[in-house]
């Protein structure tokens, strides 16, 4: 059973840029969430999709979205990029009983912004 | 406690010996207390689940416990290998989950043979 793939692994942008992440969750979840890793820092929440509709967000500003397609893979997009946009990207996968299993992770996608 | 926090932030166990770390989490509008295990260069592994207070898990020669009421949880090792060297991360669910999972800022564990 393939597990949830993130791609690219890596990245490297300019400030300004915009970026789009993907990820592809194991077959039959249907929520996707993400989440961003700097350093010194937890992992903190971006936003869940589920069924193609955000179902949570957290506090991040308005240049972060996404989205979830009906094959339940995710976008995440970034624009106008920052230097302190630099982070590990990870999106997790779940049924939608995450309460019960868990989540299932990707391997991340590593963002650097020169 | 308004996050979650946990400790201590690094921990060197000789391999054989046993351990366990804390998890402290808001004990208001508690919903689920997740486990991971972070290897370097992998992704985060779901290691436990819980919900109620008084849960205690195991899986193999790891085990977890949760008290919701003080708002705290013990990860336990026992007869650490150096394959247990890894980050363990703990993740509370709380309010709805509204703000999905808030993540601790991870125990990083060092078995030396």
């Amino acid at each position: 059973k393939a597990g949830v793939t993130q791609t690219p692994r890596y990245l490297i942008k300019t400030r300004g840029q915009q970026v789009t992440l993907s990820c592809s969750p194991i077959s039959g979840h249907r929520s996707v969430s993400w989440y961003q890793q700097t350093p010194g820092q937890g992992l903190q929440f971006l936003f869940e999709y589920f069924s193609e509709t955000q179902r949570n967000k957290g506090n991040f500003p308005g240049r972060f979205s996404g989205r979830q397609f009906s094959n339940s893979r995710s976008e995440m997009n970034v624009s106008t990029l920052e230097l302190g946009d630099s982070a590990l990207y990870l999106c997790a996968s779940s049924r939608g009983g995450e309460n019960n299993y868990g989540y299932t992770f990707g391997s991340g996608t590593r963002l650097t912004v020169v | 406690i308004l996050n979650v926090e946990q400790s201590p932030q690094s921990l060197h166990v000789q391999e054989g010996d046993s351990t366990n770390f804390t998890c402290s989490f808001p004990s208001s509008n508690f919903y689920a207390l997740h486990w991971y295990r972070w290897e370097t260069a992998k992704s985060p592994e779901a290691l436990f689940v819980m919900t109620l207070n008084g849960d205690e898990k195991k899986k193999g020669r790891i085990s977890a416990t949760l008290n919701t009421k003080e708002g705290y949880s013990y990860l336990y090792i026992k007869g650490s290998q150096p394959e247990d060297s890894a980050t363990y991360l703990c993740a509370s669910y709380s309010g709805g989950g509204a703000d999905g999972l808030t993540f601790g800022k991870g125990t990083h564990l060092i078995i030396q043979p």
